[in-house]
């Protein structure tokens, strides 16, 4: 069965706080994805990476970087928390180069920001 | 540049009437098309997914949709819906671009299965 794992369901962090959201996937994905879920906006995409030490901008990465050491794990960093960051972080990996693969999701991050 | 509209963001149905969820998309270039499932407290999870050939699609539990190039849709229904079924749905669309390619998600609908 195929896995993609986040590191917590739920988190609480304080303003100005460094904080490290990770992600693993068993499936040897090349790509790997971190969206942002928010009511009635849907998934935006932060930042996703195709291959190891590789990463690309999505739509709203500000306030955001991401760190790709090993194929297997995708890490969100958000170096200074903001209230505006408190978000269901969704993670996700395919395969690569093909428009057609889905996105295999991990069950998600609830971060809260105070 | 690709666009996903969902046109209902909730829609509450009782148990083991129709349903139809709404999609419409937008893309100057050939398109792939996804819809995921999302249970409460759970990530997205494929439903099903249009990528060539017959227009009719089918998943698992019931659900179909139809791609429906002329009208740049691909709506989902399921005849008779359960309990179960209670979650947030969301349209995806995949499509090749300069850079490799690019999946928008559409805003999601919550469907509401009452008893």
């Amino acid at each position: 069965d195929v896995k993609v794992t986040q590191s917590s369901r739920y988190l609480v962090k304080r303003t100005g706080e460094k904080v490290f959201l990770e992600c693993v996937q068993d499936m040897d994905h090349e790509n790997m994805f971190w969206y942002r879920q928010d009511p009635g906006l849907g998934l935006r995409l932060i930042y996703f990476s195709y291959d190891v030490k590789m990463k690309e901008k999505g739509d709203i990465p500000e306030g955001y970087s991401v760190s790709r050491e090993k194929k297997e794990r995708f890490s969100l960093i958000l170096e200074s928390a903001s209230t505006n960051q408190t978000s269901m972080y969704l993670c996700a990996s395919s395969l690569p180069g093909q428009a057609s693969y889905e996105q295999y999701f991990g069950p998600g991050t609830r971060l809260t920001v105070t | 540049a690709q666009s996903v509209t969902q046109l209902d963001s909730q829609v509450p149905v009782f148990e083991e009437a129709p349903v139809e969820l709404r999609c419409n998309y937008s893309s100057s270039v050939s398109v792939y098309l996804f819809w995921y499932v999302q249970y409460p407290n759970q990530g997205l999870q494929l439903l099903l997914k249009y990528l060539s050939g017959s227009t009719l699609v089918e998943s698992i539990n019931g659900f179909e949709a139809e791609f429906n190039k002329s009208q740049t849709s691909f709506h989902l229904r399921k005849p008779s819906v359960h309990i179960s079924d209670t979650a947030e749905y969301f349209c995806a669309v995949s499509a090749r671009n300069t850079g490799g390619f690019k999946t928008i998600f559409g805003a999601g609908t919550r469907l509401f299965v009452k008893a």
